[in-house]
């Protein structure tokens, strides 16, 4: 069964390193990753995408292993305003049209104190 | 993302009332999709469609139907509106290229409730 799993909360502090890790251990050989961030009653946003090995841009870093079957986003010195929900996206199952589906994780709330 | 926009925002129905969800896009877009986020489940796939003949299933499309009336234009109906489908709906839309590669754009999302 197709499938993305990521850690249902977080917390953190202003200033820290923040890692969140999403499993897809059933990813299409070709296939990205990409990671959503969504706030309250909006739609969900991009964030970053990525293949293998580590992918950097403004905002965050993407982490991926050899073997794909995980990715990590790396959210650098978090503020307030970094609480939302992240979501991994991966195409699982196959080819396109051939039993692949596009799957998004369950989410990650993240929880920026002060 | 002002560039997709979602009608109606909010919507409260009762138990087998046809409703339709409307979307349009102004990205100049090819790819289209409906989704329903439900607490804890995340985001899931309903339709897609990657032009305006090109309409697939997703995940989970029973009780769902859609409608590219044009480029720009993504519909989706419930035919008999049942409270199980009470969710957050979103649309979202996407630029030509690979499949797995594209970024997709959300609009902010419809409010369904079903009584």
């Amino acid at each position: 069964l197709a499938k993305t799993t990521q850690p249902i909360s977080m917390d953190s502090y202003e200033g820290q390193e923040v890692n969140i890790t999403c499993s897809h251990n059933n990813i299409a050989t070709n296939d990205y990753i990409t990671w959503y961030q969504q706030f309250p009653s909006q739609g969900p946003r991009f964030i970053i995408q990525g293949y293998k090995t580590k992918v950097k841009n403004e905002v965050a870093s993407l982490f991926i292993p050899a073997d794909r079957k995980s990715s990590t986003l790396s959210l650098p010195r978090v503020s307030l305003s970094d609480t939302a929900v992240y979501y991994c996206l991966a195409f699982l199952g196959g080819i396109y049209n051939q039993g692949g589906k596009l799957i998004f994780g369950q989410g990650t709330e993240l929880s920026v104190k002060p | 993302d002002a560039d997709v926009t979602q009608t109606p925002r909010n919507r409260i129905t009762k138990t087998g009332k046809r409703i339709m969800l409307e979307c349009s896009q102004t990205k100049g877009h090819d790819r289209m999709y409906w989704y329903r986020q439900d607490p804890g489940l995340g985001l899931r796939l309903i339709y897609y469609s990657f032009d305006v003949k090109d309409i697939n299933k997703g995940e989970i499309s029973d009780g769902y139907s859609v409608s590219r009336q044009a480029q720009a234009k993504f519909s989706l109906s419930l035919e008999s509106a049942i409270p199980n489908q009470t969710a957050l709906y979103f649309c979202a839309t996407s630029s030509s290229g690979t499949w797995d590669t594209d970024t997709q754009y959300f609009g902010p999302g419809t409010r369904l409730t079903v009584l």
